[in-house]
């Protein structure tokens, strides 16, 4: 089926540091997610991207953080500057239609610790 | 806050037998409600999806029981097969769809043979 690409699956960096985390969506999906589950907790909404710009975001979705979609390329979360509450697995993920969930689909996350 | 709970956190059952796993919420503007199947190591992947207009949705093996008054809902398994054991992620949406789903904390499923 179709794939979100997550790379890398997982980021070591110092607090304080800036992070790139990259997401390659399905080729044809028009709506892109990101969500962060910290071990042992639910995952949590953080961000909901379309036509380059930000549709909808949670609380969490603090000013540190940014995302793009430069160009049809990656769809990318940037933290500026990172906090060790950071620390945590962030998925992305793409749909066709927003009204749809069964063109939902995850990537298998990237594991982010912050020192 | 809460909004979507999930019990057991972690459940085991014998092979062939059905594994039951509840849900409950709190905003009644929730209108769908997709469970997610997560391996380890994997994003979750939706596995089966009611609206509020059911009581009931089946595929196969997994069945959606849905109580609107209740503000309930279990995901039963029947027939369970070593396969299925993975973390099963009850999620809700007031919007219908995909565009912001909250999800459980998650129950941790395995299927001794």
């Amino acid at each position: 089926g179709p794939k979100v690409l997550q790379i890398p699956s997982h980021q070591i960096i110092d607090m304080g540091q800036m992070v790139t985390l990259n997401c390659d969506p399905v080729s044809n999906h028009l709506y892109f997610y990101w969500y962060k589950q910290i071990l042992g907790q639910q995952m949590e909404f953080l961000v909901n991207f379309y036509n380059g710009k930000v549709m909808e975001k949670s609380k969490l979705f603090k000013d540190q953080f940014s995302v793009e979609r430069p160009d049809g390329s990656y769809f990318t979360l940037k933290i500026q500057p990172t906090a060790l509450e950071d620390s945590a697995v962030y998925f992305c993920a793409s749909s066709l239609e927003q009204a749809s969930a069964e063109t939902l689909y995850f990537g298998s996350g990237t594991r982010l610790t912050v020192l | 806050q809460q909004q979507v709970r999930q019990s057991p956190q972690s459940l085991t059952v014998w092979e062939g037998e059905t594994a039951i796993l509840n849900c409950s919420y709190e905003d009644s503007t929730f209108n769908y409600f997709p469970w997610y199947q997560q391996f380890p190591g994997e994003g979750p992947a939706l596995l089966i999806s009611i609206r509020s207009v059911s009581d009931k949705k089946e595929d196969g093996r997994f069945t959606i029981f849905f109580n609107k008054r209740e503000k309930k809902l279990s995901l039963h398994i029947t027939d369970s097969q070593p396969g299925d054991s993975a973390t099963y992620f009850c999620a809700a949406s007031a919007q219908g769809g995909s565009a912001k789903l909250i999800f459980g904390e998650g129950t941790k499923l395995t299927v001794s043979s």
